[in-house]
């Protein structure tokens, strides 16, 4: 059973535009979370985190935002770049000590010229 | 500074081999993981270390093993391969359970 979703599969985006990729858990333990993009035949690179005990993190063109009452995160990159088109995957952590990163099946963002 | 490496990055292997891949870091990070990436889904943890000479069970630990005789280095063994096991393997590191960097991965092949 599939405990973090990323319901969208794909998304288009226009250069200079705003995307905002969603993923959604069903797991409350869960306190820590992060976005993990992949770029063909490179493994994941870490691209930022958000603690249960804040609702927001901010760096540079990415912004993640948790609504834990909704279980819902989303990451938002602004302005988006061409550079940005990847694979992104949501992935959580339940509790202080654990070990078993739970991730999404991922977002295929592309950027548009 | 390497980061995380693996070896090999392709392998087609028949039903009923075995081999092992090798993961390396040179980041002096205490934890290690192994994942497997399949079509349409996540990563899902295989195992993983917390520390030299210990190994614990992931999500999908069936038909694999696993050892940490040395802090960098975390082997992935498949004692007798299956076509259920066809899928890309990363590997990962961390010094604490958090933001973990991942190797290239492997893409493996049973056939």
């Amino acid at each position: 059973d599939q405990q973090v979703k990323q319901n969208s599969p794909s998304l288009s985006v226009q250069e200079g535009r705003i995307s905002i990729l969603n993923c959604d858990y069903t797991n409350s333990m869960f306190d820590y979370f992060l976005w993990y993009k992949k770029y063909p035949a490179e493994g994941p690179t870490f691209l930022i985190s958000i603690s249960s005990i804040k609702d927001k993190n901010e760096d540079g063109r990415f912004t993640v935002f948790l609504n834990k009452s909704a279980k819902h995160l989303s990451l938002h990159i602004v302005p988006s770049q061409p550079g940005d088109s990847a694979v992104y995957f949501c992935a959580a952590l339940p509790g202080t000590g654990a070990n078993n990163l739970f991730f999404g099946t991922g977002t295929r963002l592309t950027v548009i010229p | 500074n390497a980061g995380v490496t693996q070896t090999p990055k392709f392998r087609v292997l028949k039903t009923g081999q075995s081999m092992t891949l090798l993961c390396a870091q040179d980041m002096n990070h205490e934890y290690m993981y192994w994942y497997r990436q399949d079509p349409g889904m996540g990563l899902r943890l295989i195992h993983y270390s917390v520390g030299e000479g210990t190994t614990a069970k992931g999500e999908v630990p069936d038909g694999y093993n696993v050892s940490r005789l040395k802090k960098q280095n975390f082997l992935l063994g498949l004692e007798s391969a299956a076509p259920s096991q066809t899928s890309v393997y990363f590997c990962a590191s961390s010094r604490l359970e958090y933001e973990q960097y991942f190797g290239p991965g492997t893409r493996l092949t049973v056939t």
